[in-house]
């Protein structure tokens, strides 16, 4: 059964700095990987989608990475800003019938100004 | 503008007492799915629906009906609620294919006394 974790639980950071979210996954046999960030009251928002086949993808500030083969991915960004602030999520795409995504219980960043 | 809506946004209720969350998107997407968040557990998937007439249970669908009679919507049902269904609940939905986004739902808090 396919496991996701993020650690670490919560990060506080100030203005400017560079920061990493790392995602790890158990199984490496998997679609795709997601991450959304979340804001109080307004759902879900995708930041980065990385298929399978791919190693990383980027977004303006935010470059994303994935390792199937360690069953690892990270969420850099680059010089973040008080609007970062936000639960940061990384969810597995098992793909086939039910395309379901796995989630994390996310990470809680907090960009101190 | 292109979005998943859903509502009641915000639901307190008694125990028993038949509700039902609409959701609806406007972007013609096949598939359509519900999440439910709860602390320390992220979102777990209650049911999913690849198409018009075709549902089936995720990971949580005890408690829960959906139907999908429309293609755009797809609304969840708890034929008696009970405190355990306390809970986040989104909607989520997307074109068929692996590397597609999913898009997500505002979120509505259900509360269960």
């Amino acid at each position: 059964k396919q496991e996701v974790t993020q650690i670490p639980a919560a990060l506080s950071v100030p203005e400017g700095e560079n920061l990493v979210l790392n995602c790890s996954f158990t199984d490496s046999a998997i679609y795709n990987l997601q991450w959304f960030r979340q804001d109080p009251g307004k759902g879900l928002t995708s930041l980065l989608l990385i298929q399978s086949s791919q190693r990383e993808q980027t977004s303006g500030r935010l470059n994303a990475s994935l390792d199937k083969s360690s069953g690892r991915s990270t969420l850099y960004i680059a010089a973040s800003q008080p609007g970062d602030s936000a639960t940061y999520l990384c969810a597995v795409g098992d793909g086939g019938a039910t395309n379901k995504l796995i989630f994390g219980t996310g990470t809680l960043l907090a960009v101190q100004p | 503008e292109a979005q998943v809506t859903q509502n009641p946004r915000y639901l307190i209720t008694v125990t028993g007492k038949k509700l039902t969350v609409t959701c609806s998107q406007n972007m013609n997407h096949e598939y359509m799915s519900w999440y439910r968040q709860d602390p320390g557990l992220g979102l777990r998937q209650i049911y999913y629906s690849m198409n018009v007439e075709v549902t089936d249970k995720g990971d949580v669908p005890e408690g829960y009906k959906v139907s999908r009679k429309e293609k755009r919507n797809f609304p969840l049902i708890l034929e008696s609620p009970s405190p355990n269904q306390t809970s986040l609940y989104f909607c989520a939905s997307s074109p068929w294919g692996d590397e597609e986004t999913q898009y997500f739902g505002p979120g509505t808090r259900l509360l269960v006394l």
